[in-house]
């Protein structure tokens, strides 16, 4: 059963460092094929896209923020974690942490995790 | 960069047909992908690769892709049904995931 939780601040202030760790079980980010993603989720807005990293390392950013995203993974902990610098209040949202495996559709979601940027 | 269009709003009656369009560039040369987003939960995958249902997902849905538009229909629709309804394609050429807008069903 695969499942994925992410953790991290529920409120960041502007200018900040945000981190955010997602937690998975259930599989091995060293089978190939296998990714982790990013996607978030402003308040009453469309789904967007972040990051996202594979198990052979490779990592994918949105071309709109990639100079702020940061993507990493510790195979052996099962943690992907994402930071973002220099947060505004528009990166108020909720975060979440999605599962791919040989395809380009996100077939398992954490929760999410609601961050609030505000000073 | 590429960009998925979709409708704002759907609403239907319980028992009737809910379509759902998505609009993008030569899409039908695309998989498309659909997610079902309940409010206050996490989206989950409704239909994948244009057509495919993941294992427990009623065949009431259906997807199809085709030219410039790509459709997800929900055939007798439930007050369960309600919820907002996404998009989402890989684009090749900036290797980037897109997601459309989203559509919000409404079960009168």
């Amino acid at each position: 059963q695969i499942t994925l939780k992410e953790s991290g601040p529920t409120l960041v202030k502007p200018t900040q460092t945000l981190t955010l760790t997602c937690t998975f079980s259930g599989f091995s980010l060293s089978t190939s094929g296998v990714g982790v993603g990013w996607i978030r989720q402003s308040p009453g807005k469309a789904l967007e896209w972040l990051a996202l990293v594979y198990w052979d390392d490779d990592q994918r950013y949105s071309p709109s923020l990639k100079s702020r995203l940061t993507i990493t993974k510790d195979t052996s902990k099962n943690q992907v974690g994402l930071t973002l610098t220099n947060v505004d209040p528009v990166d108020t949202a909720t975060y979440y942490c999605t599962h791919t495996y040989s395809s380009n559709y996100f077939d398992y979601w954490g929760q999410g995790t609601l961050v609030t940027v505000s000073s | 960069s590429y960009v998925l269009t979709q409708p704002p709003s759907v609403s239907v009656a319980p028992g009737q047909t809910a379509r759902f369009t998505c609009g993008g560039h030569n899409i039908g040369s695309k998989t498309v992908h659909w997610y079902q987003q309940k409010p206050g939960q996490a989206p989950m995958l409704v239909v994948h690769d244009d057509t495919d249902r993941p294992s427990g997902i009623p065949e009431r849905f259906a997807g199809s892709n085709s030219g410039t538009t790509a459709t997800l229909t929900i055939s007798r629709v439930e007050a369960g049904d309600e919820a907002d309804y996404y998009c989402q394609v890989w684009h090749s050429g900036d290797l980037i995931w897109v997601f459309g807008g989203g559509t919000k069903l409404t079960v009168l």
